[in-house]
């Protein structure tokens, strides 16, 4: 079946600081592959997203490159703010049979001033 | 306006009491998902529906039922609680299609005494 791997948090980084959140998967065909974030008290949201191999999604200064020699959809950003502080899912949807997703296990970031 | 609303917010009821968490949507989407979250353990698929006629079970399916009253509405039950399903609980929905994201609600948080 799919998975989805992440690695497990917290992550804590001071402000400006290089932040990479490592997404592993399984699946079979070519899924989309997705980053939510889970601000605090809030629902999920969706941050970016990546519908083929070697595509990059990218928003609010995040970026993430579909590999799929790999099966990594790595989560990266520059500089990071205490307002990135939040939860960080990797998700993906198999292009096979009824398109459920299926979400890692999120990974909590911890940005200090 | 939200464009995924749940009621109630926060609940705490007693072990044994029958409890219906209820949301609506207004994106016009026919696919609608319960979640429920727990620390270290992410997202775990409770039930979705793809239309008003179409109930699937997720991978945690005891010890809940769900109604889809209307296209716009998903409706999660616990018949009779217990304490371990004390959680966080999201209604997410989407449109048809690998490439198309999910649109979380902002939970209810259920305390089972």
């Amino acid at each position: 079946g799919n998975s989805v791997t992440q690695m497990e948090g917290p992550v804590t980084l001071s402000e400006e600081a290089f932040l990479t959140i490592n997404c592993t998967y399984t699946a079979t065909g070519y899924p989309s592959l997705f980053w939510y974030v889970q601000y605090p008290g809030e629902g999920l949201q969706l941050l970016l997203k990546a519908t083929k191999a070697d595509d990059k999604g990218s928003n609010k200064g995040f970026e993430a490159t579909y590999r799929k020699e790999t099966t990594s959809f790595h989560l990266e950003k520059g500089s990071v703010q205490v307002s990135d502080s939040a939860v960080y899912f990797c998700a993906l949807r198999d292009a096979g049979g009824s398109y459920i997703p299926t979400f890692g296990r999120g990974t909590s970031l911890i940005v200090h001033p | 306006d939200a464009d995924v609303t749940q009621t109630p917010r926060n609940r705490i009821t007693k072990t044994g009491k029958r409890i219906m968490l209820e949301c609506s949507q207004t994106k016009g989407h026919d696919r609608m998902y319960w979640y429920r979250q727990d620390p270290g353990l992410g997202l775990r698929l409770i039930y979705y529906s793809f239309d008003v006629k179409d109930i699937n079970k997720g991978e945690i399916s005891d010890g809940y039922s769900v109604s889809r009253q209307a296209q716009a509405k998903f409706s999660l039950s616990l018949e009779s609680a217990i304490p371990n399903q004390t959680a966080l609980y999201f209604c997410a929905t989407s449109d048809l299609g690998q490439g198309n994201e999910q649109f979380f609600g902002p939970g209810t948080r259920l305390t089972v005494l």
